[in-house]
């Protein structure tokens, strides 16, 4: 299958930005997806970004992808407690997405008062 | 409405029992997963169902049957599981052609 890598932990303070990465290997992804996990919780998808688009921006939210070296971001502004938890990046297989999705393994965001 | 609800939110079944886990959509979307997430790990596709039909089985366990009676359930049917099969099972729902998929809370299954 193919592999989406991410670190397993950052720790920031709380008021800075965030930043978690992501590196997949499929070029023909068709779209990147950022997940939230809290624990003990589902899955509360975050936003998604067409493979191609460059950036997109959704309130304190912004996601980044470079397709040339299969690298995507997510940077969270203003981190909160509220914002610690489980990030997951994922692809659609290949044939697209209603094939399911591959994860990563989870950045575990902590937050520092 | 973008819920998926599944029940129930925790199981415990012994190693002989028959058991089914639920999951409910009422956004229109016409496919259905089940995904399955041991402890620290990320979740893992076990089945696909577009428009009610088994598309993907990604070699799953006979002891693991998956139903999807009609555009809005998804039932994933348990029987002579083991222990190494606890974990939490998360099911999702997305618009065929696929953009977001949403997941529900999941069902918290141990096999004692």
């Amino acid at each position: 299958g193919e592999d989406v890598e991410q670190s397993l932990f950052l720790s920031v303070r709380e008021g800075d930005s965030s930043v978690i990465n992501c590196t997949y290997t499929d070029s023909s992804s068709t779209y990147l997806y950022w997940y939230k996990q809290e624990p003990g919780a589902g899955l509360q998808l975050l936003t998604y970004i067409f493979s191609n688009m460059d950036m997109k921006q959704d309130q304190r939210l912004t996601v980044l992808l470079n397709k040339k070296d299969k690298h995507l971001s997510l940077r969270i502004a203003d981190t909160q407690t509220g914002d610690s938890a489980i990030y997951f990046c994922a692809e659609s297989m290949p044939g697209g997405g209603a094939d399911g999705l591959t994860f990563g393994k989870g950045t575990h965001l902590i937050i520092q008062p | 409405d973008t819920e998926v609800t599944q029940t129930p939110k925790h199981l415990v079944m012994g190693m002989t029992n028959k058991k089914s886990l639920k999951c409910e959509q009422h956004m229109g979307h016409r496919a259905m997963y089940w995904y399955k997430q041991k402890a620290k790990k990320p979740p893992e596709l076990m089945f696909v169902y577009s428009y009610e039909k088994l598309s993907i089985n990604e070699s799953v366990p006979s002891r693991f049957s998956p139903e999807c009676p009609n555009s809005s359930l998804l039932n994933l049917h348990l029987h002579a599981l083991q222990p190494e099969d606890s974990a939490l099972y998360l099911c999702a729902s997305s618009p065929t052609g696929a953009t977001e998929a949403f997941f529900g809370q999941g069902t918290r299954l141990t096999v004692v």
